[in-house]
């Protein structure tokens, strides 16, 4: 089967650098996908990666090692409004958009 | 500003009562999505179209229809809601259909609690 896994909740200081990691196990790969999704609305879009290495946006980077089937959200100078769940997403061989259940992440003050 | 809306934001009904939940969107996108996402859940997609071609997932309940009359609106419809089915459903489209790189835009969902 099919399966991605992720922390279920993290917690995490105001000002901070926290890791989300998620790692994979589909039937091939055809990129992966980090969303940010708040309580109670949609996910938006963060990032995008197809080939290995680092991609940095902003305060956001996200990391993808295709052979290890393993990809992390890394966010720095953490800021309250970054309390929010992040869900990690692969298309597979059938271009099919397999989803995590998301990591929940705190942040305190 | 383009978008994707979806209404109600809230929607409550009966057990066994029909209910429709609608979409639209300005971005001209060929693509329309429905998922399902209950709390702590990965989103579990239900439908999509491509233009009007209607794709429905192998593990979708026949109690789930939808339709979309034309690029900008689609509907989901839930024949006889069961409290199983309350959860968060989320409309969202890419522009032409290649889930593997293009970015999905969600409206804002819409909550369904069945009574």
């Amino acid at each position: 089967g099919q399966n991605i896994d992720q922390p279920t909740e993290m917690t995490a200081t105001e000002g901070a650098i926290v890791q989300i990691n998620c790692t994979y196990q589909t039937s091939g790969f055809n990129g992966l996908f980090w969303y940010q999704q708040h309580a109670g609305e949609a996910p938006t879009f963060l990032s995008y990666n197809v080939l290995d290495g680092l991609e940095e946006k902003g305060r956001f980077s996200s990391f993808l090692s295709r052979s290890k089937g393993y990809s992390y959200l890394l966010l720095k100078e953490l800021q309250m409004k970054d309390s929010a769940s992040y869900l990690c997403a692969v298309t597979d061989s059938n271009y099919q958009l397999i989803w995590g259940a998301g990591t929940k992440l705190i942040i305190k003050p | 500003d383009a978008m994707v809306i979806q209404n109600p934001r809230y929607q409550v009904t009966q057990f066994g009562k029909p209910v429709t939940l609608s979409c639209s969107q300005t971005l001209n996108h060929n693509v329309m999505y429905w998922y399902q996402q209950k709390s702590s859940q990965a989103p579990k997609l239900l439908f999509h179209y491509y233009d009007k071609d209607f794709n429905n997932e192998a593990d979708t309940p026949d109690n789930f229809q939808s339709r979309r009359p034309n690029t900008s609106f689609c509907f989901l419809d839930i024949r006889s809601p069961g409290l199983g089915d309350a959860a968060m459903y989320l409309c969202a489209t890419s522009k032409e259909g290649d889930r593997a790189h293009e970015k999905l835009f969600f409206g804002s969902g819409t909550q369904l609690s069945v009574l």
